[in-house]
């Protein structure tokens, strides 16, 4: 079974330019979840969709958004960049329904370097 | 908000030993997760506990879910040089979902 894959692993931009990552879930799981990775703030979460709905959104600006398309393949967005978004951004795909919140799937990343 | 505070930050540690963490919360959690991140991945998930006092292994891992539902510690027996990696708790920011809150983290270290 295929895991969690997200593109591209590593991408370098300057401040003030947008960026799109791409993640695809495991086949069959329908929740899409984007996590932000950095030294000085550890894994915070960024926003939850399922079936093509944004489901739950963490406290981060307007400039980070997202989508998810019918396949539940997801795609996030950060427009305008700043030094500070540099970071590992890490999607995670669960299984809906059931009690076991929380067994979420990680793909390895994506790297944004901000400069 | 909800926070979850790991102990240690850090360990260094010789092979074979074993090593313990913990995580503690103001709030409580109805769901623990213990996930493993090595370099360059993304976290696997370990253990996920479900119930108050509930106390699962896995392989060489034991981790429990606190009776106060505030706290959840992992322990490592007989320590091996893959075991190298950071270490999070997670709970669920809201049920069913797939918002966590993570801890900051227990970076671990073993020396052969």
């Amino acid at each position: 079974k295929a895991g969690v894959t997200q593109t591209p692993r590593y991408l370098i931009k300057t401040r003030g330019q947008q960026v799109t990552l791409s993640c695809s879930p495991i086949s069959g799981h329908r929740s899409v979840s984007w996590y932000q990775q950095t030294p000085g703030q550890g894994l915070q979460f960024l926003f939850e969709y399922f079936s093509e709905t944004q489901r739950n959104k963490g406290n981060f600006p307007g400039r980070f958004s997202g989508r998810q398309f019918s396949n539940s393949r997801s795609e996030m967005n950060v427009s305008t960049l700043e030094l500070g978004d540099s970071a590992l951004y890490l999607c995670a795909s669960s299984l809906q329904g059931g009690s076991r919140t929380g067994e979420l799937f990680f793909g390895e990343g994506s790297r944004l370097t901000v400069l | 908000g909800q926070q979850l505070n790991q102990s240690p930050q850090s360990m260094f540690i010789q092979e074979g030993e074993d090593v313990s963490m913990n995580c503690t919360s103001s709030s409580i959690f109805n769901t623990w997760l213990w996930y493993k991140q090595d370099p360059g991945e993304g976290p696997v998930l370990l253990i996920a506990l479900y119930k108050a006092g509930e106390l699962t292994s896995n392989g060489r891992l034991t981790a429990q879910f606190g009776i106060t539902r505030k706290d959840s510690f992992l322990n490592i027996s007989a320590s091996i040089p893959s075991d190298v990696g950071i270490y999070f708790c997670a709970g669920p920011g809201s049920s069913n979902t797939g918002k966590l809150i993570f801890g900051q983290g227990t970076t671990l270290q073993v020396k052969p």
